[in-house]
């Protein structure tokens, strides 16, 4: 079972609202990524967590919250966005250093 | 420099034909290696793993030369069906291990 499950597929919010994004994996990966995806550009590091805790956060805005309750779920807390973060917003998981998989992504739209 | 280069083509080729693409990348210290495929508007799958002795799966074979800095991948009899973006990717050492994306080379296969 190489899957990664992302929670919801497409999310249209306003300035001023609150969401989470929801990621989950049953494959005992220790790592679990989420990256920013703009239209033909390839895919941009945000968070990285190992072993439940974040490693790397590659100076996102504080707008973006990442969380990871357990080493199966990974959130992604969204307040205050911009519609220049207007996305596809894919999280990831894997062993340490194998190739990741990832999930089918939330489309997100800022409005 | 960035991390990792690709030419983001278009490859426009026929069916049956022979494709390759290459990919650099500036960290010596570098772990791993992987060909990624993302068809438009879906999540990047992992392709292959790239490894030194060179490796092949089917149509596809890939190549890593170390003191180069050069991965390789090479796609035999070529099929409508691989019309896609090909992402070399590149497990960032140290600590944690990253996943860090080329641009991605676009391939289109005509009849």
């Amino acid at each position: 079972d190489t899957e990664v499950t992302q929670t919801p597929k497409h999310l249209v919010m306003g300035m001023t609202n609150k969401k989470s994004l929801k990621c989950e994996q049953h494959m005992g990966h220790r790592a679990m990524y989420w990256y920013k995806q703009k239209a033909k550009k390839p895919p941009e590091l945000m968070f990285v967590y190992s072993y439940e805790k974040l490693s790397i956060n590659e100076s996102v805005p504080s707008r973006f919250s990442p969380e990871c309750p357990n080493s199966s779920l990974l959130n992604l807390h969204l307040h205050a966005l911009q519609p220049e973060d207007s996305a596809l917003y894919l999280c990831a998981s894997s062993h340490p250093d194998r190739g990741a998989f990832f999930g089918q992504g939330t489309r997100l739209t800022v409005v | 420099r960035k991390e990792v280069e690709q030419d983001p083509g278009p490859f426009n080729v026929p069916e049956g034909a022979t494709v390759a693409f290459n990919c650099t990348y500036s960290n010596s210290a570098s772990q791993s290696f992987f060909w990624y495929r993302q068809d438009c508007r879906k999540e990047p799958k992992l392709l292959m793993s790239v490894y030194s002795s060179g490796n092949e799966d089917g149509r596809f074979t890939a190549q890593l030369n170390r003191a180069s800095q050069y991965i390789s991948l090479l796609i035999r009899d070529s099929k409508l069906s691989d019309s896609a973006t090909y992402l070399c990717v590149v497990n960032r050492a140290g600590g944690s291990y990253i996943p860090t994306f080329g641009r991605g080379t676009s391939l289109i296969v005509h009849p």
